[in-house]
This record gives structure tokens, sequence and C-alpha cells, in this order.
């Protein structure tokens, strides 16, 4: 158990709906990052929040939006899903001083994954 | 394009084999990391070795860093049928360590 948790695990939904997925990092973690892992993208890294504060982007669609709330946890909405939008959404958390600073020297504890299915 | 490609993209073998894995990756970092991934599953961290480093030891698992190269190599000894996972390299991509890039990954498989 790496202590990361992710909310719903399974969800099946149609094209066009909007889906929240949740992730409560590890006690005393300051950061979250998001990745999608789709069979034919691999792991795609999606966004990074760092103490409530936006850190890097990746390859988020402009459909899905992010956030990270004071008590720490995460959010990743994704709307008007499509098709290709199914996949295995990760969150991972990582100590506070090995990222967000100038050097990052940590490892990332990665949750169970969300698994979207849209139909 | 990915920073990290890992090399081959499958790998079979038997038990008690050693199994070797290679990233190489585009730009400069700061580290690189391993992590290993069961069907389905949340990734796991195994190692992970900074860019001053050469070799490192964690248990079974033997990691080299060429960063004149920029390539990596990931070594496990005396394989067992339970190694049978994905395993990926991730590469920090910028100079604060904010965005972290995995490669497509190894699947091995380790045949009883």
């Amino acid at each position: 158990d790496s202590g990361v948790t992710q909310t719903p695990k399974h969800l099946i939904t149609a094209t066009g709906q909007r889906v929240t997925l949740r992730c409560s990092p590890r006690s005393g973690d300051l950061s979250v990052y998001w990745y999608q892992q789709s069979l034919d993208q691999g792991l795609q890294f999606l966004i990074h929040y760092y103490n409530g504060e936006e850190r890097a982007k990746g390859n988020i669609l402009e459909r899905f939006s992010a956030q990270q709330f004071p008590d720490l946890h995460s959010e990743l909405n994704l709307s008007s899903l499509e098709l290709g939008d199914s996949a295995l959404y990760f969150c991972a958390s990582s100590p506070p001083g090995t990222s967000g600073g100038l050097l990052n020297t940590g490892e990332l504890f990665f949750g169970e994954g969300s698994r979207l299915t849209v139909l | 394009s990915q920073q990290g490609e890992e090399d081959p993209q499958a790998l079979s073998i038997q038990e008690g084999e050693n199994a070797t894995m290679n990233c190489s990756y585009k730009t400069s970092i700061n580290n690189l990391q391993w992590y290993r991934q069961n069907s389905g599953r949340g990734l796991v961290h195994l190692i992970l070795i900074r860019s001053n480093e050469r070799e490192k030891h964690s248990g079974r698992l033997r990691v080299t860093l060429d960063t004149s190269k920029k390539s990596s190599s990931l070594l496990i000894t005396a394989s067992r049928a339970a190694d049978t996972a994905s395993y990926f390299c991730a590469t920090d991509v910028d100079n604060y360590g904010q965005n972290f890039v995995f490669g497509p990954g190894t699947r091995l498989s380790v045949l009883p």
C-alpha cells in the first residue's frame, strides 16, 4: 500500500459526459502528479501540483482540468468525454523537499489508479 | 515524443536467469528512476540514480547510468516468476524536477 488513495477505482460513462477523479496523497506529501496510461500512448504526464499551486503541465487536454485543495487532495475533471479518453488515470505524490524545489531528490508514490471506460 | 525509451519492449526469460532492460533518454537529467508495474496496478518505485552516479545496487537490482550516452540499464539477477511485470524508466525533464516523463516500458515475463 503506497498510502495514495484514488477514487473511484472503476468508472463507466458515456461520450459527452463529465467525470471527476479524486486523489488523496500520502500524509505529509505536498506534491500531486496526474498521469494517464493507455495502451497506445503509454504513461503520459498530465499535470503537477505542489501545495495547491500548479507547477508543471504536460499533455493535458483543454477538456481536462485539475486542482489541489487546501487539504492537499486533488481532483482531475474530465469533460466532453470521448472514446479515446478511456484509460487508467494515476495520481502520485512525493515527499516535501523532493519536488517543487531546486532539485528533485525523491520518488513518486502511485495510487492504484482509476480505470475510466467511455462507451 | 517520449523522453525515455526502454529496450526491449518485451523480454521473456526462465526463472533464475538475469534480465537486462535498457533506457535511453534525450535531454540532460538530474536523476533517473526505475519503476515496476504489475498488470493494471499502480507503479512502484524501485531505485533512483542521480546524474553524478554511475552505478547503484538494491538487493537483486543493479542500475547503471551513462550520461555521455544518455542511457541507463536495469539488471535483475536471479529472476523469479514474481518479477513478471512491466518496468519503466522515468526522467525529470526540467531543472526543478517537476515534470517526470516515463518511457513506454519493458514487459518482462519470467517463466517458471
